[in-house]
């Protein structure tokens, strides 16, 4: 049972532009969610995170929107670039210290 | 480089085998997770550890088995290998209060034949 869905398994956008990467998720007991970005043949990177008590958080160019009654999280990264290619991954912590990840969205930015 | 590194990078070996992963944490981190990723699967969290105690278990199957060691390395057992088990395995580790972010290894990839 996938309780954290990406539902885009990939996304091309035009250097410059936003990206907007999104996640679902089915668990109301999640507490705080995390972004990762991975590229080809290493781990994932910590991007972003946000607490379930917020509703935004912002560094840099990279913004996590959540939305806790349409249990939907977003990633907005402004502007794109090229070195922004990479896999995304949205994670779930849930009390107890459990960790939900999606499959992943593969980012495109297009020089 | 986060800090992190697994041992070792692959891993090829037979059904009904057993292998054993090895990960060393960032230096000063107490926690350690376990996460598996299968083809076109996002990643399954296995398990935690925090300073030698299991701390949260995730979706591992009981031929797995981790422990995490006094000098804070970790290690992942697999026995009574599948060809379904095949994936890379990940490490992270994170600080103290679980909140941390988790900082990842570059993994072991796994092929059973």
């Amino acid at each position: 049972d996938q309780q954290v869905k990406q539902n885009s398994p990939s996304l091309s956008v035009q250097e410059g532009r936003i990206s907007i990467l999104n996640c679902d998720y089915t668990n109301s007991m999640f507490d705080y969610f995390l972004w990762y970005k991975k590229y080809p043949a290493e781990g994932p990177t910590f991007l972003i995170s946000i607490s379930s008590i917020k509703d935004k958080n912002e560094d840099g160019r990279f913004t996590v929107f959540l939305n806790k009654s349409a249990k939907h999280l977003s990633l907005h990264i402004v502007p794109s670039q090229p070195g922004d290619s990479a896999v995304y991954f949205c994670a779930a912590r849930r009390t107890g210290n459990q960790f939900y990840f999606g499959t992943g969205t593969s980012l495109t930015v297009i020089p | 480089d986060s800090g992190v590194t697994q041992t070792p990078k692959h891993l090829i070996t037979a059904t009904g085998q057993r292998v054993t992963l090895r990960c060393s944490p960032r230096s000063g981190d107490l926690s350690v997770y376990w996460y598996q990723q299968s083809l076109d699967q996002g990643l399954q969290f296995l398990i935690q550890y925090y300073n030698g105690e299991e701390r949260a278990k995730g979706n591992i199957l009981e031929r797995f088995s981790a422990q995490q060691f006094p000098d804070l390395h970790s290690e992942l057992n697999l026995s009574s290998l599948e060809l379904g088990d095949s994936a890379l395995y990940f490490c992270a580790s994170s600080g103290k209060t679980g909140l941390d972010e988790q900082y990842f290894g570059p993994g072991t990839r796994l092929t059973v034949t």
